[in-house]
């Protein structure tokens, strides 16, 4: 069983332009997490989405950052116009319904220049 | 909503000595407190968890303790060796709602040869 997949695994982009990082859960995982992580910080949360629906994004700055989660395919993070405020690691987490344990990807760590 | 504190940022032992790392949180519904180990440039990876109905887990060389009357939880490395050296996160969590871990900052472990 394949671990979370995250891609890429570096992402540079320049100011104002799109960002899109994408997560494959563990199979058989169908509850799906986001969290950032800056320099020497810890992981804050931004979103967790079950297959087709998003269940709690109160962790989400109210622009130009969306997530989904589509019936088929990886779930996910849009960031829009970026700025340099936006480089961190980015990982997600995947659990499977009715466990606690939440298993991380490698990240995504975007350098907005 | 939770807020969870880790205490010390740094800490250096002796190869073999023990170390311990403190978190306490604010919410009493808590009740989910997992650790995590990530090395630098890597996954975070899940090493030990406690629920709180229990007051101590151990696994080989690690074990947690909480104290849900004081809200803080430790862990405790024995016998620690250089590939102990890492960052380390606590976490605390409503089970079984899906609900996002809230993070604590992170200690940095170094383990002297």
């Amino acid at each position: 069983n394949a671990g979370v997949m995250q891609n890429p695994r570096h992402l540079v982009r320049r100011r104002g332009q799109e960002a899109r990082l994408r997560c494959s859960p563990m199979k058989g995982h169908s509850h799906v997490y986001w969290y950032r992580q800056l320099p020497e910080e810890g992981l804050k949360f931004m979103v967790y989405l079950q297959k087709e629906n998003i269940i709690d994004e109160s962790g989400m700055p109210k622009e130009r950052f969306s997530a989904e989660f589509p019936k088929e395919g990886p779930s996910i993070l849009r960031i829009q116009q970026v700025v340099r405020g936006d480089s961190a690691a980015y990982f997600c987490a995947s659990s499977p319904p009715g466990s606690d344990t939440q298993y991380f990807g490698p990240g995504t760590r975007l350098t907005v220049l | 909503g939770e807020n969870v504190e880790q205490h010390p940022s740094t800490l250096s032992v002796q190869e073999g000595d023990s170390a311990v790392i403190k978190c306490t949180y604010s919410d009493s519904a808590s009740n989910y407190f997992p650790w995590y180990k990530q090395e630098l440039g890597k996954r975070p990876q899940l090493i030990i968890d406690i629920r709180s109905n229990v007051g101590e887990k151990k696994d080989q060389r690690i074990a947690v303790t909480l104290n849900k009357t004081a809200k803080h939880f430790s862990l405790h490395i024995t016998e620690t060796q250089p590939e102990d050296s890492a960052v380390y996160f606590c976490a605390a969590s409503i089970a079984n709602t899906g609900n996002q871990f809230y993070f604590g900052t992170g200690t940095s472990l170094t383990v002297i040869p």
